[in-house]
């Protein structure tokens, strides 16, 4: 496609439930981030995909957090047993390598209530 | 790892007033900057960057900024703004797999 899509752009999960984020990145693009942003906040690093690897995952902010990218394209990024705390718009961004240029998507709002 | 400070959050400001938006980060290793920004309702996108030679780089819009080495700062500045230029402005930095982002500056731009 022509840039970044995430779905769905809004999700609102009761606490405790799993949800799944999606991502598309741009077509040939092998870099590809997950990134948060709390209100107020600027977005906050989660991991880094290079190719079908998670290169980077130390910003994940506990094991209930997971992500894969099995095919080197499409991303999911996996929550389990939601907390309210997890409240947040998860941004996507790809690019075509780690130090160049990144495209963000718009983002999947979720709201745990 | 890499960290970015922005300063002044929130900004208002008439038309045809000039804005500057100072930015501030820290990394050990060789740096490339740049600046997003997030117009209401839309997704990021790049302002400009920095990766090396000129320090004076010019992206959209009008919108230019200075990366000053000694200082550790990439300011960016618009002469004279539009009602358009209403957004969230963020500083980031890559590094270690990464882009550290600020937290952003909120810009009003009053008709």
């Amino acid at each position: 496609g022509a840039g970044v899509s995430q779905t769905p752009s809004n999700k609102v999960t009761e606490k405790g439930k799993y949800v799944e984020l999606r991502c598309d990145p741009i077509s040939g693009h092998t870099a590809l981030y997950w990134y948060r942003q709390s209100l107020g906040q600027g977005p906050e690093f989660l991991i880094y995909f290079q190719g079908t690897g998670a290169a980077d995952d130390s910003g994940l902010p506990n094991d209930r957090f997971f992500a894969v990218r099995p095919e080197g394209s499409v991303s999911t990024l996996k929550i389990q047993r939601t907390e309210r705390g997890d409240s947040a718009v998860y941004l996507c961004a790809s690019s075509s390598g780690w130090n160049t240029e990144a495209f963000f998507g718009q983002g999947t709002r979720l709201t745990v209530v | 790892a890499q960290s970015v400070s922005q300063h002044n959050h929130h900004v208002i400001l008439s038309e045809a007033a000039s804005l500057e938006l100072g930015c501030n980060y820290s990394y050990g290793g060789t740096v490339n900057l740049f600046w997003y920004v997030q117009y209401p309702g839309q997704h990021l996108q790049l302002l400009l960057k920095y990766f090396s030679g000129d320090p004076l780089v010019k992206g959209i819009k009008g919108f230019e900024a200075e990366f000053i080495k000694s200082k550790f700062s990439f300011n960016l500045r618009k002469p004279s703004v539009q009602w358009s230029d209403t957004a969230e402005y963020f500083c980031a930095v890559s590094g270690n797999n990464r882009l550290a982002f600020g937290k952003g500056n909120q810009v009003v731009v009053i008709p």
